[in-house]
């Protein structure tokens, strides 16, 4: 049973381009959480989603930042015009449609450095 | 506001020694505890969870943690660490019903041999 897939697992890109970062939950998974860990920071949530629908985008930054996951395919999280703030990890996590609702499995990130 | 502590932020020990790592929280209501560990260049992985029920939990690896509510704390527990037990812990919790944790700063734990 494959864990939580996320690529690509390190992602260079120059201020003012598009990142793309992909995750494909475990299977059996339709919620998806997405969380981001700045340098010597534990994690902080970002957004909440189910197929077709964002539950809780409490932790989403307002501007340039924009999650999805559709009916076919992986979440996408997708950050415009990157600054060098944007530089951390990005870690994905997924947690069962039923049964135990509420323990959240992890993907090994994406790693993002803006230059 | 909903907050958690880990007060150590980097631990050395030696292989064998005794391990205890501190984790407080923060909330309104009733919560889901737990501790996660990143091992070098890896994802995080659960060790171990308290939901309800017995206070004591025992995990993967040897873990075990203790819930005291009236210390709002959830310490992490080794008896007997070990080399392999090098990485980052962190400990996280989410209120009953929702879907978002709140995760502490973490800490490093080295051991050596």
């Amino acid at each position: 049973n494959a864990g939580v897939m996320q690529n690509p697992r390190h992602l260079v890109r120059r201020r003012g381009q598009e990142a793309r970062l992909r995750c494909s939950p475990m299977k059996g998974h339709s919620h998806v959480y997405w969380y981001r860990q700045l340098p010597e920071e534990g994690l902080k949530f970002m957004v909440y989603l189910q197929k077709e629908n964002i539950i809780d985008e409490s932790g989403m930054p307002k501007e340039r930042f924009s999650a999805e996951f559709p009916k076919e395919g992986p979440s996408i999280l997708r950050i415009q015009q990157v600054v060098r703030g944007d530089s951390a990890a990005y870690f994905c996590a997924s947690s069962p449609s039923s049964g135990d609702r509420e323990t959240q499995y992890f993907g090994p990130g994406t790693r993002l450095l803006v230059l | 506001a909903q907050s958690v502590s880990q007060h150590n932020h980097h631990v050395i020990l030696s292989e064998a020694a005794s391990l205890e790592l501190g984790c407080n929280y923060s909330y309104g209501g009733t919560v889901n505890l737990f501790w996660y560990v990143q091992y070098p260049g890896q994802h995080l992985q659960l060790l171990l969870k308290y939901f309800s029920g017995d206070p004591l939990v025992k995990g993967i690896k040897g873990f075990e943690a203790e819930f005291i509510k009236s210390k709002f704390s959830f310490n992490l527990r080794k008896p007997s660490v070990q080399w392999s037990d090098t990485a980052e812990y962190f400990c996280a919790a989410g209120a009953v019903g929702t879907d978002k944790l709140i995760f502490g700063t973490g800490t490093r734990l080295q051991v050596f041999p």
